[in-house]
């Protein structure tokens, strides 16, 4: 079936340093991903999404790029800051299905 | 645009009692909602999907009787905990979605505490 992994966090930065946050996935066909995030004592926003092979989703300056022959659909940023702190989930819709199949999250917290 | 609201934001209610939580897309028609519990430090759990008009399709080990879920519009659809227990404290969370976007939209979430 359809699954998502991805790294365990927590992962812990200072102001203006590169983030990766690894994801990857298995899934049949040609599915959409995604990465939402969730700041504290919140819900679950979209951040970015890419529905096909190569294209690159960005956000707010976080980027990820579908890699089909990967089957990663890695988020990154060039500069966090504080304000960045939160929790982040990749996530896959496949082609058949409608609900979304999440990654257990990766904490981030960055520190000025 | 594709805001979600949820009401409560917040609830807390005896062991016994039921509870009510509506979730409501504002600007658009979802034609699917989702609803989800996150337990802490964990991802979400999907409970349930599901379509206006039609009955609620819950996922594997989600007792529907318990967990009452009611899409009657295309902006609202509620979930009803019957019965709460302690160990059915948590976050719950839904989504929506329309007809031919793939892209959920979450509400803020309501956090249950059962005493």
């Amino acid at each position: 079936g359809n699954s998502v992994t991805q790294m365990e966090g927590p992962v812990t930065l200072s102001e203006e340093a590169f983030l990766t946050i690894n994801c990857t996935y298995t899934a049949t066909g040609y599915p959409s991903l995604f990465w939402y995030v969730q700041y504290p004592g919140e819900g679950l926003q979209l951040l970015l999404k890419a529905t096909k092979a190569d294209d690159k989703g960005s956000n707010k300056g976080f980027e990820a790029t579908y890699r089909k022959e990967t089957t990663s659909f890695h988020l990154e940023k060039g500069s966090v800051q504080v304000s960045d702190s939160a929790v982040y989930f990749c996530a896959l819709k496949g082609q058949a299905g409608t609900a979304l199949i999440f990654g257990k999250g990766t904490t981030l917290s960055v520190s000025s | 645009g594709a805001v979600v609201s949820q009401h409560p934001s917040r609830v807390i209610c005896k062991s016994g009692t039921s509870v009510k939580i509506e979730c409501r897309s504002l600007d658009f028609q979802a034609t699917t909602m989702f609803w989800y519990r996150q337990f802490p430090k964990k991802s979400l759990m999907l409970m349930a999907t599901s379509n206006e008009g039609s009955k609620a399709t819950y996922e594997q080990g989600v007792e529907k009787d318990k967990f009452l879920i009611n899409h009657a519009s295309l902006t609202l659809s509620t979930l009803t905990v019957t019965s709460a227990h302690p160990e059915d404290s948590s976050f719950y969370i839904c989504s929506a979605s329309s007809s031919g976007d793939d892209t959920q939209y979450f509400g803020p979430g309501t956090r249950l505490t059962v005493l």
